[in-house]
């Protein structure tokens, strides 16, 4: 099985603000690793598909970057409604989710 | 826009069988192309792929949960099932049915179900 792992676990950001975001895969996924947006009581939200590709509606302060085993979302300038969970998902080898990275005002 | 809707019993008894069905609108199961998948997030915790099933019935499963896992496709309704058998605490969480492809782009909106005698 192919672990995930997500850092930090924990981000204190203003709004305004660069967020970095990492996932680091066990082994390589190639670039078949996506992000994910989940709000407290919804459903995740498709962001980033291939490593790098937005999904349809994603705007583009959100981009993300890698491949192998490393991996990084970048969402330029935190707007209010970008406080929320973030997590990746490879489907190189059966499909697995990292911890997640939450993402709170500072 | 398809959606995507999970119905079931919220509280299951510890050995019992944990039956879920979502069904599908603005979007056909039979049109091919997808994969509809079941996921669950255990409370507070993060996200765990059950399995999930194609239009033909072909299945794939979480090697961790396939001995206990089935999933099955109702094309005449345009819904897909999960049942979990032997449920335990550790069964607790909330469950999302998804359509997939490469990735999951449509989810429902999930459904909390209890395993507590």
């Amino acid at each position: 099985e192919i672990v995930l792992t997500q850092s930090p676990a924990t981000l204190s950001l203003s709004p305004g603000e660069r967020a970095t975001l990492s996932c680091r895969a066990s082994q390589s996924v190639s670039s078949y690793l996506a992000w994910y947006q989940q709000k407290p009581g919804q459903a995740p939200r498709l962001l980033i598909y291939d490593a790098s590709n937005r999904a349809t509606g994603i705007p583009a302060r959100f981009s993300g970057s890698g491949s192998g085993t490393d991996f990084t979302l970048t969402i330029s300038s935190l707007e209010p409604e970008d406080f929320a969970v973030y997590y990746c998902q490879q489907r190189s080898n059966w499909r697995t989710f990292g911890p997640g990275t939450k993402v709170d005002i500072k | 826009q398809v959606q995507l809707q999970e119905s079931g019993p919220g509280l299951v008894k510890p050995s019992q069988t944990l039956s879920l069905t979502c069904t599908v609108s603005g979007g056909s199961i039979s049109s091919g192309g997808y994969y509809w998948s079941w996921i669950r997030q255990h409370p507070g915790k993060g996200l765990e792929w059950i399995g999930y099933i194609y239009y033909s019935g072909s299945t794939y499963y979480n090697p961790s949960l396939k001995s206990r896992v089935t999933i099955s496709v109702d094309t005449s309704k345009n819904q897909f099932s999960l049942k979990l058998s032997s449920v335990t605490a550790a069964d607790t969480a909330v469950y999302y049915c998804a359509r997939t492809t490469l990735y999951s782009e449509n989810w429902g909106q999930g459904t909390l179900v209890t395993v507590s005698s």
